[in-house]
């Protein structure tokens, strides 16, 4: 199965962007990456996913590269309402299976 | 509506009882799933049901029982439970089976002690 690999814990400063990497390096071609967050207890929330292009929305970038073996998601302005665990995850046969994720915390 | 509600948000519950979780989802997605994440450690996959049919176990002990009554109801029955079970279960959908592309919504979970 294709597993991500992370960095336990990063800082970043408020109002920098924060640049979380992710080690895939398993991953099939048909098999999409998605990014999660989970605040303290709640619900994993949804941030972006891809396939094989960069993508971009309201709350982030995720850029992958082309050999498709790792991506790094920024966050471009980071507030200290980011800090969360992130989790990179790759969905194989429509399972989403968790890695131990990252602990973002931004600090003033 | 966009959200997968989870009911309750907490439950204590004892060795000997019998009680239920319950996700409900109105997204017309027709894949659920049951999450166990214990502090600390992410979100594990317990069950995976497509088209109200339970397709994917990963082995959960039967003390554990899900039901999926309908397209957008989605139960977790618990029966004889141990301590350690006690976790944040998590319920999320997605739009159906192999369909990847389209995105998996969670709840907020239920906050379990097993007492």
């Amino acid at each position: 199965d294709a597993k991500t690999t992370q960095p336990p814990s990063m800082d970043c400063a408020e109002g920098r962007a924060a640049n979380l990497p992710c080690n895939h390096s398993t991953i099939s071609g048909n098999e999409y990456v998605y990014w999660y967050r989970q605040i303290h207890s709640q619900g994993p929330q949804y941030i972006i996913h891809g396939l094989k292009n960069n993508e971009t929305n309201e709350m982030a970038s995720l850029i992958i590269t082309e050999d498709r073996k790792s991506s790094t998601l920024i966050l471009p302005h980071a507030t200290l309402r980011d800090t969360a665990v992130y989790y990179c995850i790759v969905v194989i046969a429509g399972k989403l299976i968790f890695g131990q994720g990252t602990t973002l915390q931004v600090k003033p | 509506d966009t959200e997968v509600t989870q009911t309750p948000k907490h439950l204590v519950m004892g060795m000997t009882n019998k009680k239920s979780l319950k996700c409900e989802q109105h997204m017309g997605h027709r894949a659920m799933y049951w999450y166990k994440q214990k502090a600390k450690k992410p979100p594990e996959l317990m069950f995976v049901y497509s088209y109200e049919k339970l397709s994917i176990n990963e082995s959960v002990p039967s003390r554990f029982s899900p039901e999926c009554p309908n397209s957008s109801l989605l139960n977790l029955h618990l029966h004889a439970l141990q301590p350690e079970d006690s976790a944040l279960y998590l319920c999320a959908s997605s739009r159906g089976p192999g369909q990847s592309s389209y995105g998996y919504t969670f709840g907020s979970g239920t906050r379990l002690t097993v007492v």
